[in-house]
């Protein structure tokens, strides 16, 4: 258990739905992200935010929406998704923000997404 | 990006040390070199991490070459549940970089 909640756990969506995934750390942390796992790929980072702004995004593409409404709670709003999005999404959490290393991530169990 | 070069597996005996490599040539001075880990269906789990200077936790030790161009995770004795994915990353707050890379697989034989 790392003070890192996401749900659901896991998610079947066809690609005309909307749907969300939701992260929530319990750690008082003030840095959240969104990774992508792909398989038989390396984490790919997506989304940071600090403070509740969004510091980072690395090209993703605008069917994936990152929310941050408090420093606890980050979503991935989710539409007209792709079968190669299909994945585990990982959450994660940490003090400050990683960059630059002062600050280990905690993550999540991960949301494992399939698009049909 | 700032890169690791990591063997894709390795193999352990149980109860022996294990010395994990990675090489990453392309580090600059403020670079922090981590290590994560992750086991079957769960995400990635801290290890350790360093500068300059050898480190030691609960977990693990990490031995960080002179000129930084190369680290080693060396987990003194090894158990099951130490079989994972181990992942060398370079943090970077140029361009705020924290690469994964492909990780190396640990086996850890009974």
């Amino acid at each position: 258990e790392t003070g890192v909640t996401q749900t659901p756990r896991h998610l079947v969506m066809g690609m005309t739905n909307k749907k969300s995934l939701k992260c929530e750390q319990h750690l008082g942390h003030n840095a959240m992200y969104w990774y992508k796992q792909s398989a038989k790929k390396p984490l790919e980072l997506m989304f940071v935010y600090s403070l509740e702004e969004r510091v980072e995004n690395n090209s993703v593409p605008s069917r994936f929406s990152p929310e941050c409404p408090n420093s606890s709670h980050l979503f991935l709003h989710l539409h007209t998704l792709q079968p190669e999005d299909s994945a585990l999404y990982l959450c994660a959490s940490s003090q400050g923000l990683s960059f630059g290393g002062r600050y280990e991530q905690y993550f999540g169990p991960g949301t494992r997404l399939t698009v049909t | 990006d700032a890169k690791t070069t990591q063997p894709n597996s390795m193999e352990s005996n149980e109860e022996e040390p294990v010395h994990l490599p990675c090489n990453h040539s392309t580090i600059s001075g403020t670079d922090y070199i981590h290590w994560y880990r992750q086991l079957p269906s769960q995400g990635p789990e801290y290890v350790i991490h360093g500068l300059t200077s050898n480190v030691n936790n609960r977990m693990a030790s990490l031995a960080i070459a002179e000129d930084r161009k190369s680290s080693t995770l060396i987990l003194h004795r090894a158990t099951l549940r130490d079989a994972a994915v181990y992942y060398c990353i370079l943090s970077s707050n140029t361009g705020n970089q924290f690469y994964f890379g492909t990780g190396t697989s640990l086996t850890v034989i009974p």
